[in-house]
């Protein structure tokens, strides 16, 4: 079955700081995929999203590229701020499924 | 902009009670979704359902049951809860299958089951 498999966390990062979040994901055919982002106290929200090979999502300064030939997502950032500080969780949606798949969530620490 | 709505946003029952958790959605989306949120096991699916009248178990679906009589709303209810149940509780909607459109997410139900 489909899956999303993200680097554990959590990432501590100081202020200014590049953030790579690793994503993966095995699915059949071709998915679409999406970074969600979570602050305290909240639901989750719509980062940025790509729906095929070579698509790159930006959204905030963080960018995502999908990457079919290695089956990846992963999620950067050149310089991130105190109020990036998150939970992020990468997520596929398959043709063949009504369901979103979710990782488990890494989250994002920033250090003034 | 309601988006989608959950209630009550904090509830802490005792173990045997029942309660229903109510999701709301106003952008016509057939899909919507229940999962609970736990400490390092991130989200999981309890039931969902695919258009007005129709549901179907997730991955974790023991202990809860759902109805979908309106297109509108999702109820989740707990018949007899147990400390296990403890759990933050979120609803979600897609306007398509999860393929094809973002989810959209309530704010949270922090259930404290003691």
């Amino acid at each position: 079955g489909d899956s999303v498999t993200q680097m554990e966390g959590p990432v501590t990062l100081s202020e200014e700081a590049f953030l790579t979040i690793n994503c993966t994901y095995t699915a059949t055919g071709y998915p679409s995929l999406f970074w969600y982002v979570q602050y305290p106290g909240e639901g989750l929200q719509l980062l940025l999203k790509a729906t095929k090979a070579d698509d790159k999502g930006s959204n905030k300064g963080f960018e995502a590229t999908y990457r079919k030939e290695t089956t990846s997502f992963h999620l950067e950032k050149g310089s991130v701020q105190v109020s990036d500080s998150a939970v992020y969780f990468c997520a596929l949606g398959s043709g063949g499924s009504y369901i979103p798949t979710f990782g488990r969530g890494t989250s994002l620490i920033v250090h003034p | 902009n309601a988006g989608v709505t959950q209630t009550p946003k904090f509830r802490v029952l005792k173990t045997g009670q029942s309660m229903t958790l109510l999701c709301a959605q106003d952008m016509n989306h057939e899909y919507m979704y229940w999962y609970r949120q736990d400490p390092g096991m991130g989200l999981r699916l309890i039931h969902y359902s695919v258009g007005e009248g129709t549901t179907a178990k997730g991955e974790v679906p023991d202990g809860y049951n759902v109805s979908r009589l309106k297109k509108q709303n999702f109820l989740l209810g707990l018949e007899s809860a147990a400390p296990s149940q403890t759990s933050v509780y979120f609803c979600a909607s897609t306007y398509l299958g999860g393929d094809r459109s973002e989810a959209f997410f309530g704010q949270g139900t922090r259930l404290t089951v003691v």
